[in-house]
């Protein structure tokens, strides 16, 4: 149980193109959904928390026009790369939550390339 | 901002040696999570540690949390290739009513090799 998905694992797309990333939490009602960046060789770093029906609490120094969250549904969150340039090349990961004091479960994470 | 640092970086080591790897922060944490990563996977969990002291082990590998809940410690036994990956420590810490998110460690890159 407690499965997370993905959508797609890998994507390469020229400057300039919005992309658009899915994490669908099959088989339970996710309440809050995590948005993740990672870099090669580092580690996870919180990019912004969803909660269902409200507006995503970006960390600091993430650009929330950039990143664009919604998070429409109880099983479904999207996150919208606008404008993508090379710098926002990365593999980014979601996670979703049942409800607090609930462990996390991870999706596989979507590889991002801007040519 | 918490920061939890993982030591050491990296560690490449024989099949069947122990290793130990470190997880501390300046910040207490309600909870501390180890995960274990693939490359281009997302993390998978191995432990939650919740109490200040607790110690949790699977098969060969042995969780510590510190006893002020600042720190932690996994510790393998008779290392196999199989447990070649990236490890990560997660801090999981409440900023609002019930509501929580995790910190991520600096991460610890193992290979084990025959």
């Amino acid at each position: 149980g407690a499965v997370v998905s993905q959508h797609p694992s890998r994507v390469i797309c020229k400057s300039g193109t919005s992309v658009k990333i899915e994490c669908r939490s099959l088989d339970f009602q996710a309440t809050t959904m995590f948005w993740y960046r990672q870099f090669p060789k580092k580690s996870l770093m919180l990019m912004a928390t969803s909660n269902e029906g409200s507006k995503a609490t970006y960390e600091q120094g993430v650009e929330k026009d950039k990143f664009l969250i919604n998070h429409a549904s109880l099983t479904l969150s999207t996150l919208t790369v606008t404008s993508a340039q090379p710098e926002d090349s990365s593999f980014y990961i979601c996670s979703a939550r049942k409800e607090n004091n609930q462990p996390q479960h991870f999706g596989d994470g979507t590889r991002l390339s801007i040519l | 901002t918490q920061l939890l640092e993982q030591s050491p970086q990296f560690l490449s080591i024989q099949e069947g040696e122990n290793l130990t790897v470190y997880c501390n922060s300046s910040s207490v944490f309600s909870s501390l999570q180890w995960y274990r990563q693939e490359p281009g996977e997302g993390p998978v969990l191995l432990v939650t540690v919740v109490t200040g002291g607790e110690v949790k082990k699977l098969k060969r590998l042995t969780f510590q949390f510190g006893d002020a809940r600042k720190d932690s410690s996994l510790h393998i036994t008779a290392a196999q290739p199989g447990d070649t990956g990236l490890y990560l420590c997660a801090g999981e810490f409440v900023y609002r009513g019930t509501a929580s998110k995790l910190t991520f460690g600096t991460g610890t890159r193992l290979q084990v090799t025959l």
